[in-house]
């Protein structure tokens, strides 16, 4: 059974620093790996999705790897900022099409 | 393009009264997914469409939730009756394809909270 963890559940960081989160998941069959932004009570943001045929995929100051070997996947934000404050989730398509979640990672980026 | 559209944003009810939520996902999605998401949880999948038809529903209290997509576009959730542990955000995403090889885009969600 496929299960995603992400370490650690609470970061906080100073603004300006460059910072890693990390996602783990237990079965490497998998489809496609996505991670999502979440700002408090409200919905989804999508910020990446890798293919499971892919290393990493970039977008702005963000960039997300993928080692599907090792089951992690890590995405990386440059010159953190306030506005970066939010939860961050994975999810992982599983071999079976499932969408498996991790709990997320707080973060907080102190002005 | 537009997002996926949910409404209300928020809802607060009684325990034992009846809601409804309702969303409208991006134009041309066949796929709609409805997740329940309780406080410092990932998202729990409620159900799945395709189209107009039901791919996953494994999840459901059916006892008390009920969703419909009756034309393959716009989706309802009801709960009836209510219970506190309901309190979450229901949050409605749709896909191009069933599988969601190409990801997911989700609407803001409607936070229900039952008192």
């Amino acid at each position: 059974k496929q299960e995603v963890t992400q370490i650690p559940a609470a970061l906080s960081v100073p603004e300006g620093e460059n910072l890693v989160l990390n996602c783990s998941f237990t079965d490497s069959a998998i489809y496609n790996l996505q991670w999502f932004r979440q700002d408090p009570g409200k919905g989804l943001t999508s910020l990446l999705l890798i293919q499971s045929s892919q290393r990493e995929q970039t977008s702005g100051r963000l960039n997300a790897s993928l080692d599907k070997s090792s089951g992690r996947s890590t995405l990386y934000i440059a010159a953190s900022q306030p506005g970066d404050s939010a939860t961050y989730l994975c999810a992982v398509r599983d071999s079976n099409y499932q969408l498996i979640w991790g709990a997320g990672t707080k973060l907080i980026i102190k002005p | 393009e537009a997002g996926v559209a949910q409404s209300p944003r928020y809802k607060i009810i009684e325990k034992r009264q009846s809601v409804a939520f309702w969303c409208n996902p991006i134009s041309g999605h066949a796929t709609l997914y409805w997740y329940q998401q309780i406080l410092g949880q990932g998202p729990k999948l409620l159900i799945q469409f395709q189209n107009n038809g039901v791919v996953d529903d494994s999840q459901l209290p059916k006892d008390r939730f009920s969703a419909e997509r009756l034309k393959g576009v716009d989706s309802t959730l009801k709960i009836q009756p209510a219970k506190l542990e309901d309190s979450a955000v229901y949050l409605c995403a749709s896909s191009l394809d069933s599988a969601g090889i190409y990801g997911y885009t989700f609407g803001s969600g409607t936070r229900l909270t039952v008192v």
